[in-house]
Order: structure tokens, then sequence, then C-alpha cells
């Protein structure tokens, strides 16, 4: 299958900063790329998802100024953090598919999450 | 919205015997498609099956297979001559044509040798 890699892997930051998470398809082209959390034994949430060249649609309670998303590529989505705090603290995880949605099934991939940890 | 409910939370197999997860579903989608996703300990979401809701024939994929009971909204995952490493989270989720998952809430398996 195809491959989504999310960078970094894990990241430690201190309250009040940024923290930016990339999300990339390595080898296939994303119309839309979704961003998910998941805390610890629980499943995951959808955040917002993001088509390519316009602006992400958030999930009902997240705070869109807070959780910044932009897919400004075919290959590449970034989810900052803003002003990050320890109830931030969670594995995100982000998903790509190649198409449109509607059209025939495309498959959807995801990358291996990003841990982060606000201190 | 749709909700995916998996009512066992953990579940346990002796290795080499066979276990069935469970997972029910509710959408007002004509269109929508299955999956199993498994995610171990290191988090990467794996996918274990598919099946399309419009196909009847239950999908397999080698030891793992479904059995999809539509009118029931129902989407058991078999998994058959357990192995240690099919010990992970497993989730159910739903997907109208192509746009976001939902997920149900996550069955832990353990494999017992």
């Amino acid at each position: 299958g195809a491959v989504v890699s999310q960078h970094p892997s894990r990241v430690i930051c201190k309250s009040g900063t940024s923290v930016k998470i990339e999300c990339r398809s390595l080898d296939f082209q994303a119309t839309t790329m979704f961003w998910y959390r998941q805390f610890p034994k629980q499943s995951l949430m959808l955040m917002a998802t993001s088509n390519e060249g316009s602006k992400a649609t958030y999930e009902q309670g997240v705070e869109k100024d807070k959780f910044l998303i932009n897919h400004a590529s075919l290959t590449l989505s970034t989810l900052t953090v803003t002003s990050a705090h320890p109830e931030d603290s969670s594995f995100y995880i982000c998903s790509a598919r190649e198409g449109l949605a509607g059209g025939p099934y495309n498959e959807q991939f995801f990358g291996p999450g990003t841990r982060l940890t606000v201190l | 919205a749709q909700t995916v409910t998996q009512s066992q939370p953990e579940m346990s197999v002796q290795e080499a015997e066979t276990v069935t997860l469970s997972c029910t579903y509710d959408t007002s989608e004509s269109d929508y498609y299955l999956f199993w996703y498994k995610q171990p300990p290191s988090r990467q979401m794996i996918l274990v099956i598919r099946q399309e809701a419009y196909k009847q024939q239950n999908a397999t994929e080698n030891r793992f297979s479904v059995n999809f009971q539509k009118a029931a909204k129902s989407f058991s995952l078999k998994i058959s001559d357990s192995q240690l490493g099919d010990a992970a989270m497993y989730f159910c989720a739903s997907n109208p044509y192509g746009n976001q998952f939902y997920f149900g809430t996550g069955t832990s398996l353990t494999v017992i040798p």
C-alpha cells in the first residue's frame, strides 16, 4: 500500500509554545487528508478534514484557532497546535486519501502518528 | 452522523484457536465501506480487512474473515489460528463512500501462548 509519513514522531514542548506536525503522502497525491486525535486506550477521534487548496473543515468542539491546518500541496498537510497546554498532550494521527469524496473508492492510508507531550 | 459500537473492550484467545470480535454500526448511507484495523503497541494503524457494503459475499484475507450482516448492521471479525503477533487493539470502522472514518472504541486482543 501507499506510504504516509508524519514528522516528528515524538515531540515534547513547553506550555505556551506552538508545535507543527507534518503529514506527507510519499508516493501518491492526497487530495484529502484527515487529522485524528487519540487519547491513551481510546479510539481515534476525527479533528478535521483538509482538502488541498481550501480551508479545513473542523469537527464540532475542535478549536480551529488552536489547531491550525494547512494543506498547501497534494503531498503535505500540517497541523499546528498553537499555545499548547498539557491537556493537548495526545497522539495525533493523519490519514491521506487519493481522489475526491463521493467518487470511486480510494483507500485511506494512515501515518504512524505523532506523540505530543506538553510540559 | 454514524456510530460504530464494539461491545467487547477486551478479548483473549489461546494461540492457534479462533476468536471473533463483534462490531455493530448505524448508518443512513446507502454506499459505505466497513473496515477492521489493527493497532499494535507501535500505534501504527494497519488495515486488516475491508468489506464493501454492496457486496453480499463476506471478505476474507488469509486467517481473517468477516461475517457481514447488512440488515442487522453487524460486522464481526473472525481470526483463525491465532498467532502471538495478532495481539493488538482492533478497531472496527465505517467509511461512507470514501469520506471520513467512524471508529468504534476498540477491542484489546490478548493471545495466550
